[in-house]
């Protein structure tokens, strides 16, 4: 069965300070990992795909086939990046349907 | 950039009403989703709209819910009779293409429904 899992609801660190945001997956094929973000009051954006290999504001992750984990990274947190970060997966060509881990709030201090 | 629209934004209804969100994709998409996210907890997949006809729902998509794309434009969720654990905040969300491509959704800003 195909899960993403998402291990801290709550992640607050300084701002400057390196950033790590958890994501593991299951899942026996060759799936397709997305980070989306929600930031207060607004829509759900898409911030990064694995398959574009691309850093969005800042942000990169990898994904590792071997430890199943598609891990959201910044070297240098900024307070505009508080927000809700959500881990998503698609199980692979051919199919439509994108399901979501629980989220982590990601909270930036001055 | 082009939206997802959905309307209304917050929707209040008592138990037993049906209530209808409107969703308006992003016009070259072809793929259409409703997710819903309950306070607190995760987002949900309900299902998925392709060609005009449903191509995947989950469980939580029972006989209450239907979809359907009655102009071209427009993209409804139905719930015939509302249940107090139908309220959630319900997305919308469209796809130029499907799997293989590393294509994700484009979401729009959500419809809060409140069942009392």
């Amino acid at each position: 069965a195909q899960r993403v899992t998402q291990p801290e609801k709550l992640l607050s660190v300084f701002k400057g300070a390196p950033v790590e945001l958890k994501c593991n997956y299951s899942y026996s094929g060759s799936p397709e990992l997305f980070w989306y973000v929600q930031y207060s009051r607004q829509r759900l954006q898409l911030l990064l795909r694995h398959i574009s290999r691309e850093s969005i504001k800042g942000f990169t992750a990898d994904l590792n086939k071997g430890e199943t984990s598609f891990h959201l990274k910044k070297p240098f947190a900024q307070e505009e990046d508080s927000a809700m970060y959500y881990c998503a997966l698609r199980s692979g060509s051919s199919a439509s349907k994108i399901i979501f881990g629980s989220g982590t709030r990601l909270s930036i201090r001055p | 950039e082009p939206e997802v629209t959905q309307t209304p934004s917050h929707q209040v209804t008592q138990m037993g009403q049906e209530v209808i969100l409107r969703c308006v994709p992003i016009s070259n998409h072809l793929y259409f989703y409703w997710y819903r996210q309950i306070l607190g907890q995760k987002v949900e997949f309900l299902v998925s709209f392709y060609n005009n006809e449903i191509s995947e729902k989950s469980e939580i998509f029972d006989d209450q819910f239907s979809v359907e794309r009655p102009d071209g434009s427009n993209f409804t969720l139905k719930i015939r009779s509302t249940k107090l654990e139908d309220s959630a905040m319900y997305f919308c969300a469209s796809s130029e293409r499907t799997g293989g491509g590393g294509y994700g959704y484009t979401f729009g800003s959500g419809t809060r429904l409140t069942v009392v």
